[in-house]
């Protein structure tokens, strides 16, 4: 299986900062890397699709970017609705893999 | 507006079946992967499987021996049964689409929780 490992595994920051998330793979993986934010209760919900294209209907404060092994996910000024867990996952090869998570806390 | 929903008892006995019914409403199944996830209480997320609309599945080998993932097209329904349970598989199961590319899991159902005891 293809381990991802995301750091750090929890974030304190305040609103307007910028935060950035990395994800690594443990083999190359291109760009099938995918990025969501889950709060509590509620299903995730998918970020950024092939490492760095935003999805329909996502703030564009969010990016995502890498490829290979190495990615990451940037918030650019937080917002107090930012504050989640985000995931990233690989879709290279199955089984598909998520990460460990992080906590975005203020 | 597509929507995905759960349904299936939410408690079940030990060595029992897990089954599981995602319907989808809103477009059809035709096209895209549709996929099991599930994350235990207070943990991270693991794909279970998915079926294509052609009926071709494929399984995380950590379950394989003991999972199925069935479409029923003219419903636009999509099942999961999951046999041998344990205290483990406790859980919250999503369904989730995916189409084809590197692309991600758009649409998710709300999910549900499954105790097994």
């Amino acid at each position: 299986d293809i381990q991802m490992t995301q750091s750090p595994s929890s974030l304190s920051a305040s609103v307007g900062d910028r935060v950035t998330i990395t994800c690594r793979a443990s083999q190359p993986i291109s760009n099938y890397l995918n990025w969501y934010q889950q709060k509590p209760g509620k299903a995730p919900n998918l970020l950024i699709n092939g490492a760095s294209s935003l999805q329909s209907g996502v703030p564009s404060r969010f990016s995502g970017g890498g490829s290979g092994t190495d990615f990451t996910l940037t918030i650019s000024s937080l917002q107090p609705e930012d504050f989640a867990t985000y995931f990233c996952q690989q879709i290279y090869r199955t089984p598909y893999t998520f990460g460990q998570g992080t906590k975005l806390e203020f | 507006q597509v929507q995905l929903q759960e349904s299936g008892p939410g408690l079940v006995k030990p060595s029992g079946t897990l089954s599981l019914t995602c319907t989808v409403s809103g477009g059809s199944i035709g096209s895209y992967y549709w996929n099991y996830i599930r994350q235990p209480p207070g943990k991270g997320l693991e794909w279970i499987g998915y079926i294509y609309y052609s009926g071709t599945t494929n399984y995380n080998p950590s379950l394989k021996s003991r999972v199925t993932i069935s479409l029923d097209t003219p419903k636009n329904q999509v099942s999961l049964k999951l046999s041998s349970l344990t205290a483990a598989d406790t859980a919250v199961y999503f369904c989730a689409r995916r189409g084809v590319g590197p692309t991600g899991f758009d649409y998710w159902g709300q999910g549900t929780l499954v105790t097994v005891s």
